[in-house]
């Protein structure tokens, strides 16, 4: 069965220093991979999203950067973090054959002071 | 640009009580799914809604898709405490093949014993 793995859960970084969150898949090939961000109860905005290896869009001007290094391994980053970078992000693959179901990791809680 | 409008924002009930949460685009969507998250972690689907007019169960959940593929609600039988969490609606973007989902604004459900 295939599972998504993100990490690290939780995160607690100052203003300027840099970011490194990680997603894996297993149990899939050539999956469609996507970074979103989620402020507090709210919906999801798409950032960033990726249908092969070094093939990254972007969806909004912002802060962060995504690399696709490896087939099944996602990876959001940023180089100096601002306050508003804070939020959660969710890491998401989807299966090309049912292109629109998607599954989550479990989130990554990213705070910036 | 294509946006999905979900109502209420927020929902608080009594166990036993039911309720009925909507998602509405002025936009066609080839498909929408229903999402629900949890505190602290990823958004779990649901069901994925394909044809207007369609009607699908889940237990005590009831999700239908309009006919115009503009819109879709999710309805709750008798909700229980479990029930409690965050639903989200999400159509798949048609303008690309890269499984790109839209997602509204968000459900808070709070089901009170």
């Amino acid at each position: 069965s295939q599972t998504i793995h993100q990490w690290p859960a939780t995160l607690v970084q100052p203003v300027g220093s840099p970011l490194s969150l990680e997603c894996t898949v297993e149990g899939t090939s050539n999956p469609n991979l996507y970074w979103y961000r989620q402020a507090a109860g709210r919906g999801l905005q798409l950032l960033f999203y990726s249908v092969g290896i070094g093939q990254i869009s972007s969806e909004v001007p912002q802060n962060l950067s995504a690399s696709r290094p490896q087939d099944r391994q996602f990876i959001l980053s940023s180089k100096k973090l601002l306050l508003s970078d804070s939020g959660f992000y969710l890491c998401a693959w989807g299966d090309r054959a049912r292109a629109n179901v998607l599954t989550f990791g479990a989130g990554s809680r990213l705070t910036v002071l | 640009t294509q946006l999905l409008e979900q109502s209420p924002q927020f929902l608080s009930i009594q166990e036993g009580e039911n309720l009925t949460v909507y998602c509405n685009s002025s936009s066609v969507f080839s498909s929408l799914q229903w999402y629900r998250q949890e505190p602290g972690e990823g958004p779990v689907l649901l069901v994925t809604v394909v044809t207007g007019g369609e009607v699908k169960k889940l237990k005590r959940l009831t999700f239908q898709f309009g006919d115009a593929r503009k819109d879709s609600s999710l309805h709750i039988t008798a909700a229980q405490p479990g029930d409690t969490g965050l639903y989200l609606c999400a159509g798949e973007d048609g303008s690309s093949n890269t499984g790109k989902l839209i997602f509204g604004q968000g459900t808070t459900l709070q089901v009170k014993p």
